[in-house]
């Protein structure tokens, strides 16, 4: 069965700072690798994928994140982070085939003016 | 706007009572899902269903009971409400074909609690 770790509760960053958070994930075949963004009083919204290919994948507002299949780790990223980015973020893996996502447990991310 | 829309938003509930979460989509997605958000436990999976008259259990679905009658409609029943059913639900949606590469559209969320 698949699962997914997200080692940090909370992590925080100054803004204008790059920013890291952290993902594992264990899956029986090849991963497919989600990013979702869940702002205050809000549902989640989809950041970004990885399915196959180049491992660095860029998606919205900025973020990209780094597949490494050795590691089984993938991280999200950003450059320079805003305060605007204070969210709750949550990596997700589903095995291949259209079986159910499984989510982490999220990483709540504070960026600090 | 095209989406998933969950009713109610927040819903207060003695233990013992039932009541239905709605979830309607529109669009035309074959795959829908239901998920529960408690604080340090992520969202975690309650049921799911592959297309109109097919239901399967999640992570978590004692409880609950689903149907599937139409394509658009995924309601979600908890039939004798118990306080650990204090959470946040949302339902998800996405089209079935593409594999494991379809993204997930979220509806705003149902706040229930349970006293």
């Amino acid at each position: 069965a698949q699962s997914v770790a997200q080692p940090e509760d909370q992590v925080n960053v100054a803004e204008g700072n790059p920013l890291t958070v952290k993902c594992t994930y264990s899956v029986s075949g090849n991963p497919y690798l989600f990013w979702y963004v869940q702002y205050p009083n809000r549902g989640l919204q989809f950041l970004l994928k990885y399915i196959t290919g180049d491992n660095l994948v860029k998606g919205s507002y900025g973020f990209e994140a780094e597949f490494n299949k050795s590691q089984t780790s993938f991280h999200l990223k950003k450059p320079s982070a805003l305060v605007s980015d204070s969210a709750l973020y949550f990596c997700a893996v589903r095995d291949e085939g259209n079986t159910p996502l499984v989510f982490g447990k999220g990483t709540r991310l504070s960026v600090i003016a | 706007n095209a989406g998933v829309t969950q009713t109610p938003k927040f819903q207060v509930l003695k233990t013992g009572q039932s009541m239905t979460l709605q979830c309607a989509q529109d669009m035309n997605h074959e795959y829908m899902s239901w998920y529960r958000q408690d604080p340090g436990m992520g969202l975690r999976l309650i049921h799911y269903s592959v297309g109109a008259g097919i239901t399967d259990q999640g992570e978590v679905p004692n409880g609950y009971n689903v149907s599937r009658s139409t394509t658009e409609d995924f309601p979600l029943r908890l039939l004798s409400a118990a306080p650990s059913q204090t959470s946040v639900y949302f339902c998800a949606s996405t089209p079935r074909g593409g594999g494991g590469a379809n993204v997930l559209t979220f509806g705003a969320g149902s706040r229930l609690t349970v006293l």
